[in-house]
Parts: C-alpha cells; sequence; structure tokens
C-alpha cells in the first residue's frame, strides 16, 4: 500500500541551527501539506503546496519556514533558526487531488530544539 | 477563525461497550469532516469521514453523525474492541480550502 514517509524520524538540534524535514509523498500525489502537533496539544496547519507553489499557509508559517520539492519525489520543511519553541511532531501530508478528498499522513518526524 | 471543539478529552470504556466522540464547528462554509486515528509513535489515518450532504454514515463498528444546522458531528464506534485504544481527531474543512482544522483529540482505552 502506498504510503507518505518521512526522515528522521527524530532530530534533536540546537537552539539557531537550521534543520530541513524531508517527506516523500505518494508518488502521483498532487497536493502537499505539512502538520506539526506540539506534546500532547492538536494537530495544527503550517503550510500547502501544489503545482510549485505555495496554495496557503498559517500564522505559525513565518519567515523561519520554508518549503521546497527540489525534484520529483521530496518534498522538503527547512527551519531557518530553531527555537525551543519549534520542538514538535512534524507530518507531512499528501492528496491525490483538492476538495475533499482523504489526505495520507506520513508518520512524523519529532523535532526537539535544545 | 475556523475552530473545532472536541469532547471528552479521554474517554475510558469497557471492552464491548459503545464509544462516543462529539465534535462542534464554527465555520458555516465547512462541508467535509475526518475522522482520524492516531496510535502511538504513529501519524493521524483517517477511518472515516463525512460530507454535508449526508447526514450518517457507517463503516462496520464505526458511524459518522452530522447536524449541519447545529454544527455538531459524532463518531459512534459499537462494540469497542483492544485495537481501538488510540486518539482519535475529528476534523473540518471545505472544498475549495487546503487545509483540515484538527479537534484536540480523545485518548480512547478500551478496558478489559
Amino acid at each position: 500500500e502506498p504510503e507518505v514517509t518521512q526522515t528522521p524520524s527524530h532530530q534533536v538540534t540546537q537552539m539557531g541551527q537550521e534543520v530541513i524535514l524531508r517527506c516523500v509523498p505518494i508518488s502521483n500525489h498532487l497536493y502537499f501539506y505539512w502538520y506539526r502537533q506540539i506534546l500532547g496539544q492538536k494537530v495544527e496547519f503550517l503550510v500547502s503546496f501544489y503545482n510549485n507553489e505555495i496554495s496557503e499557509k498559517s500564522e505559525i508559517f513565518d519567515d523561519q519556514f520554508s518549503v521546497e520539492r527540489p525534484d520529483g519525489s521530496n518534498f522538503t520543511l527547512k527551519i531557518r533558526s530553531t527555537k525551543l519553541e519549534d520542538s514538535a511532531m512534524y507530518f507531512c501530508a499528501s492528496k491525490d487531488r483538492g476538495g475533499n478528498t482523504e489526505a495520507f499522513f506520513g508518520q512524523g518526524t519529532r523535532l526537539t530544539v535544545v | 477563525g475556523e475552530n473545532v471543539e472536541q469532547h471528552p478529552s479521554t474517554l475510558s470504556v469497557q471492552e464491548g461497550d459503545s464509544a462516543v466522540i462529539k465534535c462542534t464547528y464554527s465555520d458555516s462554509a465547512s462541508n467535509y469532516f475526518p475522522w482520524y486515528k492516531q496510535e502511538l509513535g504513529k501519524g493521524p489515518q483517517l477511518i472515516i469521514d463525512i460530507r454535508s450532504n449526508v447526514g450518517e454514515k457507517k463503516d462496520q463498528r464505526i458511524a459518522v453523525t452530522l447536524n449541519k444546522t447545529a454544527k455538531h458531528f459524532s463518531l459512534h464506534i459499537t462494540e469497542t474492541q483492544p485495537e481501538d485504544s488510540a486518539v482519535y481527531f475529528c476534523a473540518a474543512s471545505y472544498s475549495s480550502a487546503s487545509k483540515i482544522i484538527f479537534g484536540s483529540g480523545t485518548r480512547l482505552s478500551i478496558r478489559p
């Protein structure tokens, strides 16, 4: 069964460092998303990406964040200068089409900023 | 902005009994309501969804109901089993939007 894969599963980084979280969406999907979940809290939308550009972003997704689809398979989230409050589980998701269709989530990357 | 409220935050039921989780949403434009199950160390997985043109949908032991007037929707799990233990999230979206708005989650525990 096709699935969204994320690497690494756990990333520890020092405050102020840059991190790149990687995702490989399902191969024929066209819509890509990043969400985050701070420990014990709800899953929050960060950004959506379609046709090589950002479709929508939340207030959380400030100038420290960026996304990229560098090739036909990877979708990355970069945090330029990490803060302690960026510690969370980051989930990538993808959909094959827009509208009310199922979003498939990866298993997540746990980011710990120390 | 859009908001989804979910209750209860924790729920413990005896194996074989039913579990009900309730959600409300704020954006009247919402027309798609997925439910996700999240097991420990994994990402959310869709278990059932309902669209606003339908009041109820059932899939084996799982059913969802939607009251558009009241902006309420609920998840019903019957004949609960140990493998139903997980965190369940309700969510809302609308067709022209990119994002899904999640509820705060319900930790469901099934007592043997």
